[in-house]
């Protein structure tokens, strides 16, 4: 099982952006599939989208469609999650998650089982 | 899209069994997991595809999945079991997305 290692906590203004990582230390992006979840404080998870660095592959939740970008930098093993246009309502905990597939050839359906979790990386929106 | 109901809550006494359910449209064809997430922590997987459970996860744990409703089971529930419970599939209709429960919190 592999260990993600988040950013940390953010403070933005409405209307900025603001870029989570997202560390697989000791791993290839290729044996990884990355989801980003957030969760609201007292409400329940809510999904943001998926990414597959091996084979470029993005999944994006309707909701988050042209203000979410998720990207990789394979040399450190990180992936990012950049939401824009930051409102009110995005103060949240943003967590990613993954499930490790060793011959980096699973389906994407394989990694829809979310088995190693960041721990969360808060993001605050005040003016 | 697809959507996932779970019950709010759920109140068991300590050392009974406590059933979480999710009813989604046919999800008996769908592989459901479900992640324990107790206050001010990740979430943690503990039933996937159906009926697995990772490793570490305690026996008793279990999940079945049928017709409208997928279950989870917790048997001889201790005070640690105390969190919010969420199911999940991957829903490959249209946009491919992941669809979460809303969630059941379990009070014991």
């Amino acid at each position: 099982q592999v260990q993600l290692e988040q950013s940390g906590a953010e403070v933005k203004r409405p209307g900025a952006s603001v870029k989570v990582s997202c560390k697989v230390p000791g791993h290839s992006l290729s044996t990884v599939s990355m989801h980003w979840v957030r969760q609201v404080p007292g409400k329940g998870l809510e999904w943001m989208g998926l990414h597959n660095p091996r084979h470029g592959e993005r999944y994006y939740a309707q909701k988050f469609l042209g203000r979410l970008t998720m990207s990789e930098d394979t040399s450190t093993s990180t992936t990012y999650m950049e939401l824009r246009n930051l409102r009110f309502d995005d103060t949240a905990v943003y967590y990613c998650a993954t499930r490790y597939c060793s011959s980096g050839s699973c389906p994407i359906s394989y990694y829809s089982a979310m088995d190693a979790w960041g721990k969360g990386a808060t993001v605050t929106v005040s003016s | 899209s697809y959507v996932l109901s779970q019950s709010p809550s759920v109140s068991v006494a300590p050392g009974q069994t406590a059933m979480i359910t999710c009813r989604g449209d046919n999800i008996g064809s769908r592989s459901v997991h479900w992640y324990q997430q107790r206050p001010g922590q990740a979430p943690m997987l503990v039933v996937y595809e159906d009926t697995n459970r990772p490793s570490g996860i305690p026996e008793r744990f279990s999940g079945s999945n049928s017709a409208n409703t997928a279950s989870l089971t917790i048997t001889r529930v201790t005070a640690g079991d105390e969190a919010d419970y969420y199911c999940q599939v991957w829903d490959s209709s249209g946009d491919s997305s992941v669809v979460f429960g809303g969630g059941t919190k379990l009070t014991v």
